[in-house]
């Protein structure tokens, strides 16, 4: 059964950078029939895509995050990673990581149980 | 980025049927048959029960269906039972925000 599992500093303060990470077990990070997802929700809210990355190091981001994020894979540990600059309390939230088929991008069909993040001084 | 319209809140009694719709642009919905919906119970991460408007995932049961009309795309639960009661999400994909979008999410509580 494949997991996800994400993992990350939990706090970090404003104008800062985090780095999130998604170890992935159970399948192989290379298949070529799967992107790679991050998807984040604050506190009370809906969830918001991020972006996502197909093994082949192809990346798709929410453009109003775009100048941001950095998604990234390594293959060789079989994980896919996330780094968000500039931090603001606005970026507070529950990030999760995810898989989706490439046929159904919107699909996501795996998830990780999901790391918090919490931006303050 | 634009997202998707859900009501903010359902509500039915046990074993009633209820409906969730998600209302999109030619550029999701509209012109795409890739909606998902996610069920999220509280601090669980969220669980895909429709995919491609239409299917369900191995295991999940066949109370919950779903169904597209132009830009709009419907959840329906029927036999509603306390287990139900959740956030439920909409998804698609979407030219506009460079490849998906979801719904601002559906309260639904059993009464």
């Amino acid at each position: 059964q494949l997991q996800l599992q994400e993992s990350g500093p939990g706090l970090v303060k404003p104008s800062e950078t985090v780095s999130l990470t998604c170890t992935v077990s159970g399948g192989s990070i290379s298949g070529t029939n799967y992107y790679w997802a991050w998807i984040r929700q604050p506190p009370g809210k809906g969830l918001e895509w991020i972006g996502c990355i197909y093994y082949t190091r192809s990346t798709y981001h929410n453009p109003s995050l775009k100048s941001r994020v950095t998604i990234s894979v390594d293959t060789s540990k079989n994980q896919f990673s996330l780094k968000v600059r500039s931090l603001t309390a606005a970026d507070t939230a529950v990030y999760y990581c995810a898989r989706a088929p490439m046929a159904a991008a919107a699909s996501f069909d795996f998830w990780g149980l999901g790391t918090q993040v919490t931006v303050s001084s | 980025q634009s997202v998707l319209t859900q009501p903010a809140s359902v509500s039915g009694s046990p074993g009633q049927s209820i409906t969730i719709s998600c209302t999109g642009a030619s550029s999701d919905v509209g012109t795409y048959s890739y909606v998902s919906w996610f069920q999220q119970h509280p601090g669980k991460a969220p669980k895909l029960i429709i995919y491609d408007v239409i299917y369900r995932p191995s295991g999940v049961s066949d109370r919950f269906s779903g169904s597209k009309s132009a830009s709009a795309a419907s959840l329906t639960i029927s036999g509603l039972q306390a287990e139900d009661e959740a956030d439920y999400y909409c998804s698609s994909y979407s030219t506009s925000s460079s490849l998906v979008v979801f719904g601002i999410g559906t309260k639904v509580t059993v009464l």
